[in-house]
């Protein structure tokens, strides 16, 4: 299967510790975006790349946030100095062209931090 | 700014029946917009995208309509099956169109 995976499924932290999530779009593919989705919201904008280039972020996004796609291929988003209110889940998605193409999700990754 | 909104409430209908789900915008024109699935625990799925001057746009028993009058479109799930049971998202662009934007979706849950 060649859609979009992202490392790791689950990921429980504790306050004040930084972490860092994977994900690989759809080979191919330009676009690859950031969202982070709490209970009961859509998922919200963090960030977005095209190729390599990050092309937009989210105003609302802490100065603990930082994503990079270095080859334009699979990106990183790390954030530091966890706090309570970062858990959530953290989707990536692709899409291949221009920007708001559909976009390919993968299964997201679920901070919980304690 | 732009702005999204969905039922906040669930939805639940009986089996059988013809769901409907809202999806309203304000402040801006989208020139399409896109309605996704998700399901607990996993990435929201592409089901359709209509645009502007596509009233009504098909796929299976899916049909959604984009009344740019009213700013608003509407997702209809005939013969609904409890299998059809989801959280679904209205995404349009936003105003540069650089991006999508969700809404906060409406969930719903089919009775058998």
């Amino acid at each position: 299967d060649t859609g979009v995976s992202q490392d790791p499924r689950h990921k429980i932290t504790k306050r004040g510790q930084n972490v860092t999530f994977r994900c690989d779009p759809i080979s191919e593919h330009n676009r690859l975006y950031w969202y982070r989705q709490t209970l009961g919201q859509g998922p919200e904008f963090l960030t977005y790349f095209q190729n390599e280039a990050q092309l937009e972020k989210s105003r609302l996004l802490s100065d603990r946030f930082s994503a990079e796609r270095p080859k334009g291929s699979f990106s990183t988003l790390e954030i530091q100095r966890t706090e309570q209110g970062d858990s959530a889940m953290y989707l990536c998605a692709s899409s291949p062209d221009r920007g708001a193409d559909t976009q390919y999700f993968g299964p997201g990754t679920r901070l919980t931090v304690l | 700014s732009q702005k999204i909104e969905q039922n906040s409430e669930a939805l639940n209908i009986q089996e059988g029946k013809t769901a409907t789900l809202t999806c309203n915008y304000t402040n801006y024109s989208p020139a399409y917009l896109q309605w996704y699935r998700q399901d607990p625990g996993r990435g929201p799925v592409f089901l359709l995208l209509i645009r502007e001057n596509e009233k009504e746009k098909r796929k299976e028993r899916l049909k959604v309509t984009f009344d740019t009058t009213l700013k608003q479109s509407l997702f209809h799930i005939t013969a609904s099956q409890p299998a059809d049971s989801a959280t679904y998202l209205c995404a349009p662009p936003d105003s540069s169109a650089s991006k999508i934007i969700f809404g906060s979706g409406t969930r719903l849950s089919i009775r058998p």
